[in-house]
């Protein structure tokens, strides 16, 4: 199985500033990495897929890295919106696999 | 408006069985992979089940397999997930995702308990 190491646990930052999140594949998935948001009350949401390809209805300032076992989240600018947890998962091969997840708060 | 609508949790005990279903509305279900994704409490997600268009072809992960049983029915636009012999480990939340090798559609999730 491919095990998906995602850093930071947590993180804490002001709105208007930029953050990434990291996610290590235990062997190369090629480009097959997607981003989530989860937030308490609402559906998981996707936000990247195929390591760097946007979502429909996501904002631009959200943008993914990376390919082989190497990806980057970014978000720029941050949003009140966008604090919450983050999850990576590759979806290269049977069984996907997810990161541990990050949380983002408010610094 | 993509919807997956889930149902059927709730509290078992150790050993018992329960089925999860998933309503899907908004979009042709035959067309795509159905899978569910689970979240025992304070932990992460973990893949559970897919299912192919046809329901020809079904994927697991060793922790479930032999146990749970993924199903549809695609003139009813439902989601179907058996499980049996059910462990306290299994204790979580438990979604409805449309597939794509990623999920780009999720439910909002039902708790199921296992716990005597």
């Amino acid at each position: 199985d491919v095990q998906m190491t995602q850093s930071p646990y947590n993180l804490a930052a002001s709105p208007g500033e930029s953050v990434s999140i990291n996610c290590k594949a235990s062997k190369s998935i090629s480009k097959y990495l997607a981003w989530y948001q989860q937030k308490p009350g609402k559906a998981n949401k996707l936000l990247i897929y195929d390591g760097s390809t946007l979502q429909s209805g996501i904002p631009s300032r959200f943008s993914g890295s990376g390919s082989g076992t190497d990806f980057t989240l970014t978000i720029r600018s941050l949003e009140p919106e966008d604090f919450g947890l983050y999850y990576c998962q590759q979806h290269n091969e049977y069984p996907f696999t997810f990161g541990s997840g990050t949380k983002l708060e408010i610094k | 408006e993509v919807q997956l609508v889930e149902s059927g949790g709730g509290l078992v005990q150790p050993g018992r069985s329960l089925k999860l279903s998933c309503a899907a509305s908004g979009f042709t279900f035959s067309n795509y992979y159905m899978a569910w994704v689970r979240q025992a409490p304070k932990k992460g997600l973990e893949w559970v089940a897919t299912i192919s268009t046809s329901g020809s072809r079904t994927y697991y992960p060793d922790s479930v397999k032999g146990r749970f049983t993924i199903s549809r029915d695609n003139a009813k636009s439902s989601l179907y997930l058996q499980m049996n012999s059910l462990k306290s480990e299994d204790t979580a939340t438990y979604y409805c995702a449309r597939q794509l090798g990623y999920f780009d559609y999720w439910g909002q999730g039902v708790m199921v308990t296992v716990s005597s």
